[in-house]
């Protein structure tokens, strides 16, 4: 079946604008994470959604970062008043019943911040 | 906080070589995953091993577990110009549950 997919590939966007980023994990993963990596860098946690349960937001960075996963499978991920920081590759994975499972990546959205 | 550093940062060596990537965390763990990154896009999972797992096999790779030293080591044998990557281990937090930690990887660079 299709992996984890992510759109767009890639975003460039003027400072202080909004952007969405999408992922659409594997079919009948209950588990979707949201990671970020910086150039060179290992990957940043900044959300988990586990089926119904509430998501663990403990990475998000700032309250200029949210998420949503609407009806169990699709994310998106928000950043508003973007920043030259935000610039990075934002990498969705999700797991058939999340914890500490294997992950399944997408191929990342890069996002760059002019 | 970092739970997985990998050492080296960064690896060069012949295909036919073998490749070894150290891995140290900080806390106890359920298990150890090792991961694969080609050219900064997506991961890709290579291993699993559980805490109670000593040694695990899977082709050309040997992963080993040491939890009373808290290290794991990733070995690739017979490497090939494929192999060229990054590759990251991955820990959970037996006390923080919830998502995987991931170390900053080792860059391998494999020439022919």
């Amino acid at each position: 079946g299709a992996g984890v997919s992510q759109s767009p590939s890639n975003k460039v966007t003027e400072k202080g604008k909004d952007v969405e980023l999408r992922c659409d994990p594997i079919s009948g993963h209950t588990a979707l994470y949201w990671y970020r990596q910086s150039l060179g860098q290992g990957l940043e946690f900044l959300i988990y959604f586990q089926g119904n349960s509430a998501p663990d937001k403990s990475g998000l960075p700032s309250d200029r970062f949210s998420a949503e996963r609407t009806g169990g499978s699709v994310s998106t991920l928000t950043i508003q008043r973007t920043q030259q920081e935000d610039s990075a590759v934002y990498l969705c994975a999700s797991s058939l019943r999340g914890g500490t499972e294997e992950q399944y990546f997408g191929p990342g959205t890069r996002l760059t911040v002019t | 906080s970092q739970q997985g550093e990998e050492d080296p940062q960064a690896l060069s060596i012949q295909e036919g070589e073998n490749a070894t990537m150290n891995c140290s965390y900080k806390t106890s763990i359920n298990n150890l995953q090792w991961y694969r990154q080609n050219s900064g896009r997506g991961l890709v999972h290579l291993i699993l091993i559980r805490s109670n797992e000593r040694e695990k096999h899977s082709g050309r790779l040997r992963v080993t577990l040491d939890t009373s030293k808290k290290s794991s080591s990733l070995l690739i044998t017979a490497s090939r110009a494929a192999d060229t990557a990054s590759y990251f281990c991955a820990t959970d937090n037996v006390q923080a549950g919830t998502a995987l930690i991931f170390g900053k990887g080792t860059t391998l660079s494999v020439s022919s």
